[in-house]
């Protein structure tokens, strides 16, 4: 059981917009920094998303995120076959003094 | 260029000891926050430990305490993971994770290619 809840799965076609949800409580999402990553199969995670809505370099913009109490939303428009991965979520949690991830939503480029 | 390379992974007995390496590269190694984060077969991301740039705070997740410690030799810049009393619920591919700052709670902006580990009893 994730601190951090996540739908298993989401699907959408080449073209499609599609949006991954991250919920949590204001000990971590409601009070700090969420990120997300990006993991192909067989391949380490790669950061995707921080502070809510920045993108590292070589990000496309077709990636961006939202915050609203203590859930967060990552989007992906324009959806592409190279977007088929498992997406988390993350975030400091100040009660547990730790890192708590999402269990990870499988995304399928259909 | 960033590097991470993890070491040290294999097969242990329940109850055995292991230590984990990371030998990191391609940036100021002690001015970033460093941790481990676990993968078990098929499953998701498991935050394992941090350690502050400095190397003076540490934080567990509660599978882990008082079982495994983390710290880093900045003269090396190399990260370690001494595991004890391993349980069979630590078979995962561990991974080694670079911080964007040298906070604790900084977002995981590069990773290893990560490590086996697996226990058998």
């Amino acid at each position: 059981q994730s601190v951090l809840t996540q739908p298993p799965s989401a699907s959408g076609t080449p073209g499609q917009r599609v949006a991954i949800s991250c919920s949590g409580a204001s000990s971590n999402i409601g009070n700090n920094i969420v990120s997300w990553y990006k993991q192909l199969p067989g391949t380490a995670p790669k950061l995707l998303l921080y502070s809510t809505n920045q993108r590292p370099s070589g990000v496309p913009d077709r990636f961006s995120g939202s915050k609203s109490g203590t859930s967060a939303s990552l989007a992906i428009s324009g959806l592409q076959f190279e977007d088929e991965a498992d997406y988390y979520c993350g975030a400091w949690d100040d009660s547990l003094n730790g890192w708590v991830f999402g269990g990870g939503t499988k995304l399928t480029v259909l | 260029e960033v590097q991470l390379l993890e070491s040290g992974g294999g097969l242990r007995q329940t109850g055995e000891s292991q230590r984990l390496s990371c030998a990191a590269s391609g940036f100021t190694f002690s001015s970033y926050a460093m941790s481990w984060v676990r993968q078990a077969p098929g499953k998701g991301l498991e935050w394992v430990s941090v350690i502050g740039g400095s190397g003076s705070r540490t934080y567990y997740g509660d599978s882990v305490r008082g079982r495994f410690t983390i710290s880093r030799d900045n003269s090396r810049s190399t990260l370690y993971l001494q595991m004890n009393s391993l349980r069979d619920d630590d078979t995962a591919l561990y991974y080694c994770a670079k911080g964007s700052s040298g906070s604790y709670f900084s977002v995981f902006d590069y990773w290893g290619q990560g490590i086996q580990v697996t226990v058998s009893s």
